[in-house]
């Protein structure tokens, strides 16, 4: 049965790097991607970007420059840091495999200055 | 960027109605089209994946249709517990986009 769950700080500071962590049961990472999406408080949905199985990513072009999508496959964990945060980045922030049928709880992640 | 416009945002319906939720997408993106369930604090379930295969588990009250640009989703006999928000994806091609959501209410 796949499981997936992200942990993250909760509040960080404008400016700031957030560090958002999936750790993934039930599959392998090294066979599966993970994505990232998050959603705003009252917005809709934002897919972030993906890794994939052979550790390859594609960004979405809006974040690219500030996203980085990475993995320990020995701990099946992957990470998601992103820089130069603002307020409108505070969101729940969720991993899903590949096919984007399970899904962890989220997290929520609170910019503020 | 492919834009998924969702429709309705909201709807109020009664236990045994049938529902239809849309989605239409800015260009074609061959039948790659998911529907999925959300409940608040709950994590997003995925009901319908390609246009119209139900996903293991979930009732057949649950269907899916569309093709090119304009799909649908329809709940049969709406019971207690399909009250929720409901989104559309398209993985047709990066970025993914999603629906905005139709939160389906009991009138």
């Amino acid at each position: 049965q796949v499981q997936m769950k992200e942990t993250g700080p909760g509040l960080v500071q404008t400016t700031q790097t957030l560090s958002v962590t999936c750790t993934v049961s039930g599959f392998s990472l090294t066979s599966y991607g993970v994505h990232w999406v998050r959603q705003a408080p009252g917005k809709g949905l934002e897919w972030m970007g993906i890794i994939w199985g052979d550790g390859s990513t594609n960004y979405n072009s809006a974040l690219k420059s500030r996203l980085s999508i990475s993995r320990d496959t020995s701990k099946s964990q992957v990470f998601l840091t992103m820089n130069s945060l603002q307020t409108d980045d505070t969101a729940v922030y969720y991993c899903a495999e590949t096919m984007v049928t399970d899904w962890g709880q989220g997290v929520m992640v609170t910019v503020s200055s | 960027d492919i834009q998924m416009t969702q429709s309705p945002s909201f709807l109020s319906a009664s236990v045994g109605d049938r529902v239809t939720i849309n989605c239409k997408a800015s260009q074609n993106i061959n039948k790659y089209l998911n529907w999925y369930q959300q409940k608040l604090g709950e994590a997003p379930k995925r009901l319908i994946y390609n246009t119209n295969n139900l996903q293991t588990g979930i009732p057949s009250r649950f269907s899916g249709s569309g093709s090119g640009t304009d799909y649908t989703l329809t709940i049969s006999s709406l019971q207690p517990e399909d009250f929720a928000t409901y989104f559309c994806l398209q993985h047709n091609s990066f970025p993914l986009t999603f629906g905005s959501g139709t939160k389906l209410e009991i009138k």
